[in-house]
């Protein structure tokens, strides 16, 4: 059974510019979280989607990051325009349900952004 | 708060016990305690997770204290292979993982 698909796995880009990251979940997968990660600390949850529904989007900065789930399968994490300080391991992840009831997340090898 | 509260690092001969503590006091009553480990470069990799009871699988045990406040993760017989950052994560209404501990397993 495939994992959790990201892509790109690196990107470099000027403070400014735009940027967006693809993931694929695990076949069946209903729930899907994106999460950013700080050099040296754990991951933050920005967004959870359970189907086409962003149920948690509480740490998301909505004025400059969008995410979209259409068809309630692949999501796109977008970051227009990308700031300095947005430089972090993106990982996306994905669970049979929601993790609040118990259900393990599975997750993908992370997107390595820098923004120069 | 919603944190968790781990060591920063800790050390362990190989062969030996790892026995990994995680302060989660305010955790209520629905929440999951669940622990992840991520080696450099890669995403974090699903270990174990409990509510009430003690649980055991073929990576790890996880011993849970009768209030709930706090949780061991121990790896039995640490290898090389398991130095790596050790997250302990409460699952409720916030999904927050902790600092995590860096734990590494010396020959």
């Amino acid at each position: 059974e495939a994992g959790v698909v990201q892509s790109p796995r690196y990107k470099i880009i000027e403070k400014k510019q735009p940027v967006a990251f693809w993931c694929n979940p695990i076949s069946g997968h209903n729930t899907l979280y994106w999460y950013r990660q700080n050099l040296g600390q754990g991951p933050e949850l920005l967004i959870r989607y359970e189907n086409e529904e962003a149920v948690d989007d509480s740490q998301l900065p909505k004025d400059r990051f969008s995410a979209e789930r259409l068809k309630g399968v692949d999501s796109t994490l977008k970051i227009q325009p990308a700031e300095l300080g947005d430089s972090a391991v993106y990982l996306c992840a994905s669970s049979l349900g929601a993790a609040p009831r118990g259900e393990t997340q599975y997750f993908g090898p992370g997107t390595r952004l820098l923004v120069l | 708060d919603a944190k968790t509260t781990q060591p920063t690092s800790m050390d362990c001969a190989e062969g030996r016990a790892a026995n990994l503590p995680c302060n989660h006091s305010t955790i209520s009553g629905n929440e999951y305690v669940y622990w992840y480990r991520q080696i450099h470069s890669q995403g974090p990799q699903y270990i174990i997770h409990g509510l009430k009871n003690n649980e055991t699988n073929e990576m790890a045990s996880l011993i849970i204290t009768e209030d709930r406040k706090s949780s061991t993760l121990i790896l039995p017989h640490a290898t090389l292979r398991d130095t790596a950052v050790y997250y302990c994560f409460r699952g409720g209404n916030k999904l927050v993982f902790g600092a995590g501990t860096i734990l590494r397993v010396k020959s």
